[in-house]
Order: structure tokens, then C-alpha cells, then sequence
């Protein structure tokens, strides 16, 4: 079993929805990081976190620490959004590298 | 622009031959982690770099190797190429390592295909 869960695996949503992504994880961690995948194919971090709540732009990051869960948030959706999102853990405490999840494709439609 | 750039952005080779991919870190940054991502995989971590040592390997395989050089830049070197080594490898760099806070930025990645 993945140490690193993600679901969905497939999006699909109107231009507009809110879309949220869960991902959970089964193992202690330092920190979490919600990384964004172009169709191109370069990678760009949008998150790290340890606890609470980020937000930046229509993007939101929350954790729960106890419960081993975090979300990505992304209101008011755009065809742009459209790209595979990686939840990325750093187990124990802090100087490992990172474990990834599989990604959650999201399709945003005009 | 993440600052971290990688070299070449593709790169087409044979079975068994041998390609080095390099990857410069953003200006300060002393760690370098070198990953693959083939289709079926996802991210996969390869080896981590710190200010010229080697810290960390991951799944990484006898036939690859890769070093940090005193300027900090890395390469990642894949010897006797087999078709399933075909995949997207990043480079990612940070001032330390992930950890609490500290960010990792990662390359535009290398395209390999291996036919």
C-alpha cells in the first residue's frame, strides 16, 4: 500500500466549480507539499504546510495533522487550472526526501 | 521560473548506451535530488545531493549513478539503457533539505526516451 493516497484519481469539472482534492497519508510526517503537474510536464510547488491553513490566490491548503489528511482547494475554477496535482510528504523528522502520491488529474471544461 | 535548470529538456538514445542529464540548482540552494517519474510509477526518488555528498538513495538502480560537483551543479548518469528506463527525470534543489521550512524547487525536467 502507498504510504501517500490521493483521490480522486480523475477530475473532471465545469469552469466555475469548486474542486476539492483529498490526500492522505499513513505514515508520521514533518510537512506536506501540494505540488501542481502541467501538461508540459514541469513541476511547481504551491503548498508546503505543517498545520493549518494556506491560501494563495483561489488555492487553499489545509492539514490535520491527527488525522493524517490534507486538501487542495481551488475555487472558482479555470480551464487553466487544468493539470495533475501531487501531494508529496516528508516522513519523520524532516530530513528525508520526499514520498509522492500518484496525482489527480483535473480537467477543467469552458 | 524556478531557477533550477535542466539540461537537455529531451533526449532520444538506443538501448545500451550511456547519457548524462545535468541540472543546475537555484543560486544558493546546496541540495539536489534527482527524480523519475515514468507513466506507471509516478515520482519515484532517485538520490539526494548536499553541498557535494551524496545523503540519501532511494530506488535508485546500480546502472545509474550521479555526483555534485564543487560549483553544486549535479548530473545524473544512465549507463546500458533498457527501454524501461525511458521516463521524465527531475531535478529539484533546496537550501537545505525538505523539511519544516524548507522548499524544494524543481527543473522543467529531462524527457528521455530509450528506443
Amino acid at each position: 500500500k502507498n504510504e501517500v493516497e490521493q483521490s480522486p484519481q480523475n477530475l473532471t469539472a465545469q469552469e466555475g466549480e469548486f474542486i476539492t482534492i483529498n490526500c492522505s497519508y499513513s505514515v508520521g510526517i514533518s510537512a506536506l507539499h501540494w505540488l501542481q503537474q502541467h501538461p508540459g510536464g514541469g513541476i511547481v510547488s504551491l503548498f508546503m504546510l505543517s498545520s493549518g491553513k494556506k491560501k494563495h490566490g483561489r488555492l487553499i491548503a489545509t492539514i490535520n495533522i491527527q488525522e493524517k489528511h490534507s486538501s487542495l482547494h481551488i475555487t472558482a475554477s479555470h480551464p487553466r487550472d487544468s493539470a495533475v496535482y501531487i501531494c508529496a510528504v516528508i516522513v519523520g523528522s524532516g530530513n528525508t526526501p520526499l514520498v509522492f502520491g500518484k496525482g489527480t488529474r483535473l480537467s477543467v471544461i469552458a | 521560473d524556478s531557477g533550477v535548470t535542466q539540461t537537455p529538456k529531451h533526449l532520444i538514445t538506443a538501448t545500451g548506451q550511456r547519457v548524462t542529464l545535468r541540472c543546475s540548482p537555484r543560486s544558493g540552494d546546496l541540495s539536489v535530488y534527482w527524480y523519475q517519474q515514468s507513466l506507471d510509477q509516478g515520482l519515484q526518488f532517485l538520490i539526494h545531493y548536499y553541498n557535494g555528498e551524496e545523503r540519501a538513495k532511494g530506488n535508485i538502480l546500480e546502472r545509474f549513478s550521479a555526483q555534485q560537483f564543487p560549483d553544486l551543479h549535479s548530473e545524473l548518469n544512465l549507463s546500458s539503457l533498457e527501454l524501461g528506463d525511458s521516463a521524465l527525470y527531475f531535478c529539484a534543489s533546496s537550501v537545505a533539505w525538505p523539511g519544516m521550512n524548507t522548499e524544494a524547487f524543481f527543473g522543467q525536467g529531462t524527457r528521455l526516451t530509450v528506443v
